[in-house]
């Protein structure tokens, strides 16, 4: 069973840093990996899909990278704002539905 | 125009009632989904369906129902709601091959009194 885990759980930074959130999953036959934002109280948003015989993908200030030998998967988010803030969640495709990490909570400080 | 739209955003009942939430896709998909989003805020796959017909069942308690009238809808039915119940859920879609994809509608916030 494909197991997916989001370290670190929680993650504070000043405004303007470079950060990295990591996604770890445990069987690597899978078809791609999403990236979404949750805000509060709110619905998820994808920020970017990567397909599994793809390395990375960029959007913005937004790259994803993808090992999937290694099964694993970083989010990288450059020059960080407050409007950052939210909770980042890792789900991996291994089939017909998504299987969700646990989700960092990030805030951005100003 | 919506893709993946869910009715209601909130739903407030008594133990022991029963509810649906509708769900309905307009982006012409084969693959519809429910998942539970719980208090600790994981989001676990509960049902999906591809072509009106159930292709996935996770260990979900017999009283949740997925009905599919058509392709572009997926209800979810709940009959004697328990306090556990009380989630946010999910409807998704998306185009087979399973490589697609998925499009999540707003959720729907599920409180059980």
């Amino acid at each position: 069973k494909q197991e997916v885990t989001q370290i670190p759980a929680a993650l504070s930074v000043p405004e303007g840093e470079n950060l990295v959130l990591n996604c770890s999953f445990t069987d690597s036959a899978i078809y791609n990996l999403q990236w979404f934002r949750q805000d509060p109280g709110k619905g998820l948003t994808s920020l970017l899909l990567i397909q599994s015989s793809q390395r990375e993908q960029t959007s913005g200030r937004l790259n994803a990278s993808l090992d999937k030998s290694s099964g694993r998967s970083t989010l990288y988010i450059a020059a960080s704002q407050p409007g950052d803030s939210a909770t980042y969640l890792c789900a991996v495709n291994s089939g017909y539905a998504l299987n969700f990490g646990k989700g960092t909570s990030l805030l951005v400080t100003p | 125009d919506t893709a993946v739209s869910q009715t209601p955003k909130y739903l407030v009942t008594q133990m022991g009632n029963d509810k649906s939430i509708k769900c309905e896709q307009n982006l012409g998909h084969d693959t519809m989904y429910w998942y539970k989003q719980d208090s600790k805020k994981f989001l676990k796959i509960m049902f999906s369906y591809n072509n009106k017909e159930l292709i996935i069942n996770e260990t979900v308690p017999n009283r949740f129902s997925p009905k599919s009238p058509d392709k572009a809808h997926l209800n979810l039915h709940i009959n004697s709601l328990e306090l556990g119940d009380s989630a946010v859920y999910f409807c998704a879609s998306s185009q087979p091959p399973q490589g697609n994809e998925q499009f999540f509608g707003p959720g729907t916030r599920l409180t059980v009194l």
